[in-house]
């Protein structure tokens, strides 16, 4: 069975502009969770959907928003982005049911310029 | 408000020894915690999962306890191998529908 996957991996983008970045979950997975990691912070939470519907949001400000699509996938996008946006941008699936074990994908690293 | 903390922030052993990874949790009700390593810059590996009803789960070399009532969580990792450098990281759903919570994570280095 195929893992998580994320595109772009890789991403430079410059002050202003706006980014979305995709996953898609585990065959068959229902919940699509992202995150946000940096060095200071760690690992940040900042939504989940299941079935295409948000089941919870961190705290972020309102320019991180996401979707998800009938076929599970799902998309985050940036806008106005800022420098302190620069981070590894982690999506991770589960079934949404019974263990809710997270898998996690490789990420997407973006460099705000 | 669940927190999560793991001590220490970073730890060296020579190859070869048997070593025990701490998270501790402040709410003891939660619904399950999973503990992961991470690679540096790549995703997160999910090692151990431990449902609330469970006291421990077991995979190869590792093993993983959970006492709620103490808020604590153990990763045991025996006969330490270089290959197991990476920071080990856990994480707590506190509510089934909740979001996940992450402690900071633990570098561990396996000195050869």
């Amino acid at each position: 069975k195929a893992g998580v996957t994320q595109t772009p991996r890789y991403l430079i983008k410059t002050r202003g502009q706006q980014v979305t970045l995709s996953c898609s979950p585990i065959s068959g997975h229902r919940s699509v969770s992202w995150y946000q990691q940096t060095p200071g912070q760690g690992l940040q939470f900042l939504f989940e959907y299941f079935s295409e519907t948000q089941r919870n949001k961190g705290n972020f400000p309102g320019r991180f928003s996401g979707r998800q699509f009938s076929n599970s996938r799902s998309e985050m996008n940036v806008s106005t982005l800022e420098l302190g946006d620069s981070a590894l941008y982690l999506c991770a699936s589960s079934l949404g049911r019974f263990t809710y074990e997270q898998y996690f994908g490789p990420g997407t690293r973006l460099t705000v310029t | 408000k669940q927190e999560v903390t793991q001590i220490p922030a970073a730890l060296s052993v020579p190859e070869g020894e048997n070593l025990v990874l701490n998270c501790s949790f402040t709410d003891s009700a939660i619904y399950n915690l999973q503990w992961f390593r991470q690679d540096p810059g790549k995703g997160l590996t999910s090692l151990l999962l431990i449902q609330s009803s469970q006291r421990e789960q077991t995979s190869g070399r590792l093993n993983a306890s959970l006492d709620k009532s103490s808020g604590r969580s153990t990763l045991y990792i025996a006969a330490s191998q270089p290959g197991d450098s990476a920071t080990y990281l856990c994480a707590v759903r506190p509510g089934r529908d909740d979001k996940i919570i992450f402690g900071k994570g633990t570098r561990l280095h396996i000195l050869p």
